[in-house]
């Protein structure tokens, strides 16, 4: 197993454009989630999926933001007309739930730095 | 929604040293993660720690789930300890805290 793999983990955009970046967990992973990083701040919470069903968003996030989790495996993060400030970086993350012996132990991809011109 | 609060903010110190890390929460969760960011931005499980203690090498972390905190302890702390540590808590979903930053001085 290669752990959290996200792709890209770069992307530069111009203001306007939608980008769409991918996450795919450790495999048998249940639940997945999407954080933001800013520079100096912890990771924000956005949305997260048990399997494929998304359980929650984040009321911070708007209607720019939307995310899927097809078959419960992979899932994307699209972003339609960036704004600068969505310059971050965009975690993802899987864990097991309903395995007690591990809990929810998150393990995290290396993200994807988007910045928005 | 569940306030975390970590602190201290920042914390220099030469290598050798040893430090504690504090994590507050503001309700009753189900469970509390310690993670270490590299500096390139990789995101490490530290410990999975509910309550109770546990130690991992120089890494240690004791949760007191009645009293809402956790503590990460670093013993003879090297550079390569040096990151930022994040405390995160679930209750429904994973809330972080805004983080420790540690600098470990050679």
């Amino acid at each position: 197993d290669t752990g959290v793999s996200q792709n890209p983990r770069h992307k530069i955009t111009k203001r306007g454009q939608n980008v769409t970046f991918r996450c795919d967990p450790i495999s048998e992973h249940n639940r997945l989630y999407w954080y933001r990083q800013t520079l100096g701040q912890g990771p924000e919470f956005l949305t997260y999926f048990q399997n494929e069903a998304q359980l929650e968003k984040s009321r911070l996030l708007s209607d720019r933001f939307s995310a899927e989790r097809p078959k419960g495996s992979f899932s994307t993060l699209e972003i339609q007309r960036t704004e600068q400030g969505d310059s971050a970086m965009y975690l993802c993350a899987s864990s097991i739930v309903g395995a007690r012996e591990l809990g929810e132990k998150l393990f995290f991809g290396s993200g994807t730095q988007l910045s928005v011109l | 929604g569940i306030q975390v609060e970590q602190s201290p903010p920042d914390l220099i110190l030469q290598e050798g040293a040893n430090s504690t890390l504090r994590c507050n929460f503001s309700d009753s969760v189900n469970n509390l993660q310690w993670f270490h960011q590299n500096p390139w931005g990789q995101l490490i499980n530290l410990f999975y720690i509910p309550s109770g203690t546990k130690q991992n090498g120089r890494l240690s972390a004791t949760t007191v789930a009645t009293e809402r905190y956790s503590l990460l302890y670093i013993s003879s702390s090297q550079t390569t300890d040096s990151g930022v540590y994040f405390c995160a808590v679930e209750y429904d979903k994973i809330i972080f805290g805004k983080g420790t930053r540690l600098h470990i001085l050679p």
